[in-house]
């Protein structure tokens, strides 16, 4: 079972904006613990898509983008391409757990 | 370039142990922590335990503290992770991940390996 819930899935047209949610609590990333992003393609390994909060790695495109507040982290994919159809997973350190935690996932469908 | 390769497809059986490889190259390996993560089939995401191949200490999750065992070889260099008193929840895909940053011990994975399919049956 995952400390950080995501809504299982989110869909959108080409061109339009999505967000993903990733809720938390205060051992997470409401202890300024920082998130980081994640996607996966079908059959691939994850790819890392935000990392720090809010930061790409080179390579990322720019309509990717990570903000986080209290408890909760967001990842928003604008312009949506066909392209970016994946599960997307956050990621964050749990101090109760003295570990790290990934969130449920979320299925983006174009 | 950066590169992680992992061991190959194993099936075992229940109450068996498996030992996963994940050879590092195009870095230097000491500085920079690796960790496993597994992806049972059609789920999310797992983490399992990371490693500082600098000096060998581990910090395992607590899922896993009883049975996982991560190790390295630092002339080869590859780091390796045993899970023991395999069931068949056990059947996964297994990851190893080295997190961004030199000396880094939080922060995110910036290259994963292709996995290791994990099968327990009998």
């Amino acid at each position: 079972q995952s400390v950080l819930t995501q809504p299982p899935s989110v869909s959108g047209a080409p061109g339009q904006r999505v967000t993903i949610s990733c809720t938390g609590s205060s051992s997470n990333i409401g202890a300024g613990y920082d998130v980081h992003w994640y996607q996966q393609l079908p059959g691939t390994a994850p790819k890392l898509l935000i990392y720090a909060n809010n930061n790409r790695p080179s390579g990322v495109p720019g309509r990717f983008s990570g903000s986080q507040s209290g408890t909760s982290a967001s990842l928003a994919i604008t312009g949506l391409q066909a392209e970016d159809e994946a599960d997307y997973y956050c990621q964050s350190f749990d101090s109760s757990l003295s570990g790290y935690v990934f969130g449920t996932g979320t299925k983006v469908t174009v | 370039q950066v590169q992680l390769v992992q061991s190959g497809a194993e099936v075992k059986e229940p109450g068996a142990s498996v030992k996963v490889s994940c050879k590092a190259s195009g870095y230097t390996f000491p500085s920079y922590y690796i960790h496993w993560v597994r992806q049972a089939p059609g789920q999310g995401l797992e983490s399992m335990g990371i490693i500082n191949p600098s000096d060998g200490s581990t910090s395992y999750a607590q899922n896993f503290q009883r049975r996982v065992t991560m190790t390295r070889d630092t002339s080869t260099p590859t780091v390796y992770m045993e899970l023991s008193s395999l069931t068949s929840e056990d059947t996964a895909v297994y990851y190893c991940a080295r997190v961004a940053g030199e000396g880094a011990l939080r922060g995110g994975f910036d290259y994963w390996a292709q996995g290791t399919l994990i099968t327990v049956s009998s």
